[in-house]
Formats: C-alpha cells, structure tokens, sequence
C-alpha cells in the first residue's frame, strides 16, 4: 500500500513567496528523503531526516519530521521560477527500498 | 546530471517486439533499482540489486526481464508488452544495500510508448 501521501496536490504561488508541503505516512520509518524532479525527468535527492531527528535546512530548503504524527513538511522559502518542478516525500525502512508518494506540482511564477 | 545515465531516453516499440533499457552509474554505488513512473501513480519500485544479486522483485509481470552483469551496469530486457506499460522508466543507485540510510541517485528516465 501507499505509504507517503503528499498534500496539496498542486501549489501555484509567486516568486518570492514560501512554498509548504506536507506528507503524511503509515508506518514506522527510518527516515524519510524529499526529492525533486522537473518535468519528465529523474529525481533529485533533495535532503534526508532520519526518525530521530526533528528538523533540517540546506539552503532556503526546512523539512520537519513529527513521527508521533507520521508527518513531515518540506518549506522552501523565498521561492524562484526554477523551483518549479515536483516533489516527493519518501520514506524508508531498513530494507532496500524507498517507498514514494504521488508528489506535490508546484509553480512558481515570476 | 547526477552520474547515473540511461540509453535510450525514448522508446517506441510494438507489443511484439523485444528491446533492452541500460542504465550505467559512474558512482561507485553497489546497489542498483527500477522504478516504473506512471501518470497519477506514485513512483513504483520494480527490482532492487545489491550487489550483482537481485534482492526484491516487486510482483513483476515475467515480460520484464532485469539483468546486472556488475555493480556499474543494469538492463532492463522488454518483451511482449503490452499499452499500460507506456510509462517513465527510472534507474538509480544508492552506495550501500539498504536505502534506510543513503540516498538514491536517480537516472533522467527512459519514456517507453508501446503500440
């Protein structure tokens, strides 16, 4: 079954602007991996939060993790036009495998 | 790029034909996945190999043929498909088996159209 479920869908927004998305999961994880992919193209690893921690930045990028609510957001601040693209939450166990969500699209108009 | 390449980048082939996807990573990684990308469905994985051993097979149909002669190289062998498998097909690597705690570096896709 699915295990990350992003939210919102869509997201349209102004340069300048901050973007949020959030994913929700099911299952207990051992961390979880935001990645980006621009129109027809391979994922981009963006950053990785493992169960213990809280919070994480790279950049103009912030990812929070609650595991008592199987949560995490992804916020990019001060967006720009090439942030335009999809992202994705994926959570992983200890196994091999990455299990994705169905992404967030977001646009960012200049 | 991201040190993962995939030939060919498209595909056009009939439901009787039999081609071959490569994926070549320059990373030194061990572990190797395909992932199948679908309009509106998340991203699904197909094979998972660590170290040249093919350590999860996702409830493929048998017309999907994967193959991992090294730690460098994956193919993915296509015969007899059939429309719905028209999709983004996704090659990446990771450095160590179990993705639990690397990253996966992925490959900018083939996109498949079967006729």
């Amino acid at each position: 079954s699915q295990q990350g479920e992003e939210d919102p869908q869509a997201l349209s927004i102004q340069e300048g602007e901050n973007a949020t998305m959030n994913c929700s999961y099911k299952t207990s994880i051992n961390n979880l991996q935001w990645y980006r992919q621009n129109s027809g193209r391979g994922l981009v690893h963006l950053i990785l939060i493992r169960s213990n921690e809280r919070e994480k930045h790279s950049g103009r990028l912030r990812v929070t993790l609650d595991t008592s609510k199987k949560s995490s957001s992804l916020l990019i601040t001060a967006s720009r036009a090439a942030d335009t693209a999809s992202y994705f939450c994926a959570t992983a166990d200890n196994t091999d495998k990455l299990i994705f969500g169905t992404g967030t699209r977001l646009q960012v108009f200049p | 790029e991201t040190g993962v390449t995939q030939t060919p980048r498209h595909l056009v082939m009939g439901m009787t034909n039999k081609k071959s996807l490569k994926c070549e990573q320059h990373l030194g990684h061990n572990a190797m996945y395909w992932y199948k990308q679908s309009a509106k469905k998340p991203l699904e994985l197909m094979f998972v190999y660590s170290l040249e051993e093919r350590v999860e097979n996702n409830s493929v149909p048998s017309r999907f043929s994967p193959e991992c002669p090294n730690s460098s190289h994956l193919f993915l062998h296509l015969h007899t498909l059939q429309p719905e498998d028209s999709a983004l097909y996704l090659c990446a690597s990771s450095l160590a088996p179990g993705a639990g705690d690397h990253e996966q570096f992925f490959g900018p896709g083939t996109r498949l159209t079967v006729l």
